[in-house]
């Protein structure tokens, strides 16, 4: 079975601290993906990556960087978190072949608080 | 350009009846479509696809869901709900036959919609 790990289920992080959203994936997929889940918006792709340092943005990058030094680990970074980044984020990978039919496959979400 | 509206956000049924859950898609492309449930505090899970092949589609759990181009619509149904099935559950599309390249990438998710299942 794939496994997409986030390792933080739940954080809590004060306003203006940088904030790290690591996802690692065990089945040698090349797309990797992050998205913001809120009550009655559905999901938001925030960036998404094709292969090894390669990165695009996705709908709503503002306030978000990303970084995939190697194929397995995708990290989503606030470089100073503000309260209306309190959200769940979901990562997500699918096979390059996959694309654009495939099934994504997710980790169970990492729940941040922004006090 | 593509959008897909779920047309409830709450769903409530009793344990043993039918269950409809709603889906009109727009895209300028043949799309594929999808259905994703996520239970309380885990991530998604696709429960079933439509990429221009059957019409009627057969998920996991009992689920299924019928592309009808003329009404634009992919509903989820299952003939018989269980307590097991209330999670929130998503309408996906994606523009199946626009593949330029990873860059091209887009899903469009529903904003969901929440199934709740009485005993």
């Amino acid at each position: 079975d794939v496994k997409v790990t986030q390792s933080s289920r739940y954080l809590v992080k004060r306003t203006g601290e940088k904030v790290f959203l690591e996802c690692v994936q065990d089945m040698d997929h090349e797309n990797m993906f992050w998205y913001r889940q809120d009550p009655g918006l559905g999901l938001r792709l925030i960036y998404f990556s094709y292969d090894v340092k390669m990165k695009e943005k996705g709908d709503i990058p503002e306030g978000y960087s990303v970084s995939r030094e190697k194929k397995e680990r995708f990290s989503l970074i606030l470089e100073s978190a503000s309260t209306n980044q309190t959200s769940m984020y979901l990562c997500a990978s699918t096979p390059f072949r996959e694309l654009p039919t495939g099934e994504l496959f997710f980790g169970e979400g990492s729940r941040l608080t922004v006090l | 350009a593509q959008s897909v509206t779920q047309l409830d956000s709450h769903v409530s049924v009793s344990e043993g009846t039918p269950v409809l859950l709603r889906c009109n898609y727009s895209s300028s492309y043949s799309p594929s479509l999808f259905w994703y449930v996520q239970h309380p505090n885990k991530g998604l899970q696709l429960l079933l696809k439509y990429t221009s092949a059957a019409t009627l589609v057969k998920g996991i759990n009992g689920f299924e869901a019928e592309f009808k181009k003329s009404e634009t619509s992919f509903h989820l149904t299952k003939p018989s709900a269980h307590m097991s099935d209330a999670a929130e559950y998503f309408c996906v599309v994606s523009p199946a036959d626009l593949y330029s390249g990873a860059g091209s990438y887009q899903l469009t998710f529903g904003k969901g919609t929440k199934l709740s299942v009485i005993p």
